[in-house]
């Protein structure tokens, strides 16, 4: 596609509820990475795919935090349990190897009542 | 080690001023230095970018000042417009891996 698709763009959970969040790269970038922005902060790294390396889960900031990757095309974040402190802005990022620039999805703003 | 220490957390500046954003890194591993703009409601777009081989970039309006041995590098916006309000981040990375960013600084060009 022409630029890294997010959906939902908006979602609203109640505190308990899993949630998923979809992540549609540019195609051909091999490269995927997830990043969680709470209000007014900076980018948080939660997760990088690159290829059919092993992920780079560095940065899930518990065990109800998941990602999975199918290939070098759609990945899915999904948070279990989903608790207040959860509620921030979910960003997917794509680009090639060896490249630097990433492109930013518009991302995810997930709120937790 | 991993950080990115970024300052201002906050700027207004004028139109037709000159913006200047600041960061830090401690890790002499990164190779790679990117600044990205972010409005509202909308993901960080991929402003200008160094790596250390040069002292400067320019783009435009935007050039990156980048210092090795001190092991900053900074953001100046020539000539600010009131569009140009918006996020800023600077990052950093080494040998290709994933970005490690600022915590961002709001630029506010007041008309």
């Amino acid at each position: 596609g022409a630029g890294v698709s997010q959906s939902p763009s908006n979602k609203v959970t109640e505190k308990g509820k899993d949630v998923e969040l979809r992540c549609d790269p540019i195609s051909g970038h091999t490269a995927l990475y997830w990043y969680r922005q709470r209000l007014g902060q900076g980018l948080e790294f939660l997760i990088y795919f690159q290829g059919n390396s092993a992920p780079d889960k560095s940065g899930l900031p518990s065990d109800r935090f998941s990602a999975e990757r199918t290939g070098e095309s759609v990945s899915t974040l999904t948070i279990q349990r989903t608790q207040q402190e959860d509620s921030a802005v979910y960003l997917c990022a794509s680009s090639l190897p060896e490249l630097d620039g990433y492109t930013f999805g518009s991302g995810t703003r997930l709120t937790v009542v | 080690q991993q950080q990115v220490k970024q300052s201002p957390q906050s700027l207004i500046v004028q139109k037709g001023g000159i913006s200047i954003i600041n960061c830090a890194y401690e890790n002499t591993a990164f190779d790679y230095f990117p600044w990205y703009q972010q409005f509202p409601g909308k993901g960080p777009a991929l402003l200008i970018a160094i790596r250390p081989d040069v002292s400067e970039k320019k783009e435009g309006r935007f050039t990156i000042s980048f210092n090795k041995s001190a092991k900053q590098f900074s953001l100046h916006i020539m000539d600010s417009q009131p569009g140009d309000s918006a996020t800023y981040f600077c990052a950093a990375s080494a040998s290709f891996q994933k970005l490690v960013f600022g915590t961002g600084t709001r630029l506010l060009v007041s008309p």
